[in-house]
C-alpha cells in the first residue's frame, strides 16, 4: 500500500536558523511527491513537487525539498526560517496504484518558528 | 479571481439535518475532489470526479453524496448529519495527469450539534 510518514508532530526552530521537516514514503513504481502548507483556518497551499529530474526541487517562499530514492525520503528545507513560516506542513504522494491519482497525505508536521 | 472557492465557509447545524457544500473552480481543470480533515488535522480523500464522472469513492457513508453538474462544479450533500461528521471539508481540483498539482479551496468547517 502507498503511504507517507511524517515522523515529527512538531518542529521548533529559531528565526534565521535552517529548518527541515521530514517525510518518508512507500510507493510501488515512481513516486510523485508534494508538499503543502496550511496556515491557521486556511486551505492547503501548494509549495513544491517532485515528479522527475533533479533531486533538489525549489518551491514557493524559499522552500526546497530533496528527493532521496535510496532513503525513500522527501524532506522539506529552508536555509533561514521566518516567524511567518509557522504553519502546518503536509507531505503527500500521488497514489497511482489505485489508478485514480488520489493524494495520500502524511499526518502533518507543525512548524513553530520563534523570534 | 479565486481559483477554487467553497460555500459556505462555516456551517453549524443540528444532528439529523441535511446540508450541502458547494465548490467551484475557474482553473479549467477536469478533475475535482472532496477531502475531509478531522479534528487531528488528518486529511483523507472522499470522492473524485473527472469530467463529471465519479472515479474515486472511498469508504464513506452513503449519507454523503457528491454531485457534479459540470466539470467546474462539485457539490457535496450530506443527509442525516451526525456528530462525527463535524470536520473541515476541502474541495480541490487538478488537470488529470500523473504529475499535476491539486489546488485546494479554503475549506468549509462543519459543526454538528
Amino acid at each position: 500500500a502507498q503511504s507517507v510518514a511524517q515522523p515529527e508532530d512538531q518542529v521548533n526552530v529559531a528565526e534565521g536558523n535552517p529548518l527541515t521537516v521530514k517525510c518518508t514514503y512507500s510507493v510501488s513504481g515512481n513516486p510523485y511527491l508534494f508538499w503543502y502548507v496550511q496556515y491557521p483556518n486556511r486551505g492547503l497551499q501548494f509549495l513544491l513537487k517532485y515528479i522527475t529530474g533533479d533531486n533538489l526541487v525549489k518551491g514557493s517562499y524559499g522552500f526546497e525539498a530533496e528527493f532521496n530514492k535510496s532513503q525513500t525520503s522527501f524532506h522539506l528545507k529552508k536555509p533561514s526560517a521566518l516567524v511567518s513560516d509557522s504553519a502546518l506542513y503536509f507531505c503527500a504522494v500521488r497514489d497511482w496504484a489505485s489508478n485514480t491519482g488520489k493524494l495520500i497525505f502524511g499526518q502533518g508536521t507543525t512548524l513553530q518558528v520563534k523570534p | 479571481d479565486t481559483a477554487v472557492s467553497q460555500t459556505p465557509k462555516y456551517l453549524v447545524t443540528q444532528m439529523g439535518n441535511d446540508k450541502s457544500i458547494k465548490c467551484e473552480q475557474n482553473l479549467g481543470h477536469d478533475t475535482m475532489y472532496w477531502y475531509k480533515q478531522d479534528s487531528k488535522k488528518f486529511l483523507k480523500i472522499m470522492f473524485s470526479y473527472n469530467n463529471k464522472e465519479l472515479i474515486i469513492n472511498e469508504t464513506v457513508p452513503n449519507r454523503f453524496s457528491p454531485k457534479s453538474p459540470d466539470k467546474a462544479h462539485l457539490n457535496l450533500h450530506i443527509n442525516s448529519l451526525e456528530l462525527g461528521d463535524s470536520a473541515v471539508y476541502f474541495c480541490a481540483s487538478s488537470q488529470e495527469g500523473r504529475g499535476d498539482t491539486q489546488y485546494f479551496g479554503p475549506g468549509t468547517r462543519l459543526t454538528v450539534l
